[in-house]
This record gives C-alpha cells, structure tokens and sequence, in this order.
C-alpha cells in the first residue's frame, strides 16, 4: 500500500544535484511533496496531477509519470537549508485514499 | 487564519490508561487523517474520515478510537490496548476535491510515564 522512495538516504554538498524517487503499485490521481525537518510537521512542496506534468518550486521540481506510477523530485544546486527528510504522498484514482511513502533522509554539507 | 490546531503538544500516558489527542480544523475541509510516527520513521495511517460521522481504518488501527460528530473536530483516542504508544502524532487536514495539500497540526508528542 505504502509508495516506495529511494534512496533512502542521501548526503550532498552544498550546490549539488539530487533525486528522490517514489514508486507506487496502484494507479495514481496525484503525487504530492512534503519536506519534514526534525521534530515538526511536514511541509508542502508541490502537488502532481496526472497527465505527466511537472512543476517547479523555486530550485526543486518534480515530475509524474502516471503510466508508471512514479515520480521524481529534483533538486538542484542543494542548499543548507534543503536538508530534512522528504516524502510523497499518493492519491490513488478511487477512493480518495491518500498514503505516504517510505521517505528519505537528505544531508547536505557545507 | 485558516488552519489546523492539536493540542496538547505533549502528553504523558500511565499504564492502563486512555488519552485523547484533540484535532480541530478551521478550513473547511471535508476528509481528516491520523498519522503516527515512531523516530526516523515515515507518516503510518492510523484512521481517517471522509465526511461527518463516517471513518475508516488505516493501516494501524488496533489500539486506537477516533470518532468524527462535527466536521471540525477528529480526535484520536489511544486505549489501553495500544501497549507502545510512545510516537508523534500528526492530525492532517484535505480538501479533497480542490487539488490541494494535506494541511498538518503542529504534532503531539506522546510518552509513556
């Protein structure tokens, strides 16, 4: 039931590129992006329909392939404050069920 | 402001005993969730609700009770029947059928006494 993220963790430098992926088995109405820092609630990113379009915040964006059930969040030139743990969160087409991946663990150093 | 208030931010639970986490939405929003996170881990759905007096089980139910009489209000109740409780817990809030985030309260952290 749960999307699957990978990787699970990542460590970057300051300015460099990464990409989480999330995977779901079931067919898919959205994709949402969440950033979480330690103790807190997440925070929302950005929303994917479906129809493959892909969207952008500031320096990360994100894409949604609804033939595979994936998507994929890019984030470029990393900055400090980008660390935190990310997650998706998946609509699926019926049933308005909403679940959240595995999440992953983003580092960055200066 | 529209928003999304738990309260409290922490509780202490004894053996035996029932607590209940409060959840109150002023945006409107139809659907509410439970989430539970244990440390380094991701959100587990515990229970959520469509609409007023109607809720549904998530992946961890045992153990915990909500109930949903007013479209603003979705506490969560941990019985005595959850024995590791000690986690986050995050109250979220969507309005489904508007394309938009899950809206999250600040959090509550439970521990055991």
């Amino acid at each position: 039931q749960q999307p699957v993220q990978s990787p699970q963790a990542v460590i970057l430098r300051e300015g460099e590129d990464a990409v989480i992926n999330c995977s779901s088995s079931k067919a898919l109405y959205s994709v949402h992006w969440y950033r979480q820092k330690h103790g807190e609630a997440p925070v929302f990113l950005m929303i994917l329909l479906k129809g493959g379009e892909q969207k952008g915040h500031e320096k990360i964006s994100a894409s949604f392939n609804e033939k595979k059930q994936q998507s994929s969040l890019y984030l470029t030139a990393s900055q400090l404050s980008y660390s935190g743990t990310y997650f998706c969160g998946t609509e699926r087409t019926t049933g308005n069920q909403f679940y959240f991946g595995t999440g992953t663990s983003l580092t960055v150093i200066p | 402001d529209g928003g999304i208030t738990q309260s409290p931010k922490y509780l202490f639970r004894k053996e035996g005993q029932n607590v209940t986490l409060s959840c109150e939405q002023n945006l409107n929003h139809d659907a509410m969730y439970w989430y539970r996170q244990d440390p380094g881990q991701g959100l587990r759905l515990i229970y959520y609700s469509q609409i007023v007096n109607d809720f549904q089980k998530g992946d961890i139910a045992e153990g915990y009770s909500v109930s949903r009489e007013k479209k603003e209000s979705f506490p969560l109740t941990v019985t005595s029947a959850q024995k590791n409780p000690t986690a986050f817990y995050l109250c979220a809030s969507w309005g489904v059928y508007s394309n938009q985030p899950q809206h999250f309260g600040d959090g509550t952290r439970l521990s055991i006494l």
